[in-house]
């Protein structure tokens, strides 16, 4: 079956500093890779997505490329603010032939980014 | 638009309490589902629902029912609440058109059974 698996947390950084959050996934067929952010009491925000290899994905500062031959989405931001203290979740939903999906989403375990000024 | 809401924000539960947790959405999105959300296991499909008349089992479906009478709404109900239901609980939804479309999700229900 398909599983994502995120590097593990807290991650703890210094505003300015550079974000890496590794995710890497096991699928058949041909997944789209997404990004969410869960900010404190609120539900899940789409962040980035990649819907197919080599493709990225952008918004906010944050980016992400999906690398089909590491099997690899991981998120970077070259410069945090405290207010991208959050919980980021990796997923992918797993494409159909002719590129529909049912768009269940298979998710990382999250990863808590707590940025201080 | 409201987007995807969820009634109640907060539940507390007795074991073998039944009760629904409510989710609307008013982006006549074909696609609705519900997660839970459990530390350390990011969230995990629970039902899911391509249309009216239509649910689907997503991963761990025990102890939870589901029915989608209308595209607005997709209720979840359990029938006798157990501990191992303490968690919490999101709705989302999204547009089945033109392919890998963005969720939209609720703001949780944090449900405490004790």
């Amino acid at each position: 079956g398909n599983s994502v698996t995120q590097m593990e947390g807290p991650v703890t950084l210094s505003e300015e500093a550079f974000l890496t959050i590794n995710c890497t996934y096991t699928a058949t067929g041909y997944p789209s890779l997404f990004w969410y952010v869960q900010y404190p009491g609120e539900g899940l925000q789409l962040l980035l997505k990649a819907t197919k290899a080599d493709d990225k994905g952008s918004n906010k500062g944050f980016e992400a490329t999906y690398r089909k031959e590491t099997t690899s989405f991981h998120l970077e931001k070259g410069s945090v603010q405290v207010s991208d203290s959050a919980v980021y979740f990796c997923a992918l939903s797993e494409g159909y032939a002719g590129g529909t999906s049912y768009g269940k989403l298979t998710f990382g375990q999250g990863t808590i980014l707590t940025v201080h000024p | 638009n409201a987007g995807v809401t969820q009634t109640p924000k907060f539940q507390v539960l007795k074991t073998g309490q039944s009760m629904t947790l409510q989710c609307a959405q008013d982006m006549n999105h074909e696609y609705m589902s519900w997660y839970r959300q459990d530390p350390g296991m990011g969230l995990r499909l629970i039902h899911y629902s391509v249309g009216a008349g239509i649910t689907d089992q997503g991963e761990v479906p025990n102890g939870y029912n589901v029915s989608r009478s209308t595209t607005e709404d997709f209720p979840l109900r359990l029938l006798s609440a157990a501990p191992s239901q303490t968690s919490v609980y999101f709705c989302a939804s999204s547009s089945l058109a033109g392919g890998q479309n963005e969720q939209f999700f609720g703001p949780g229900t944090r449900l405490t059974v004790l």
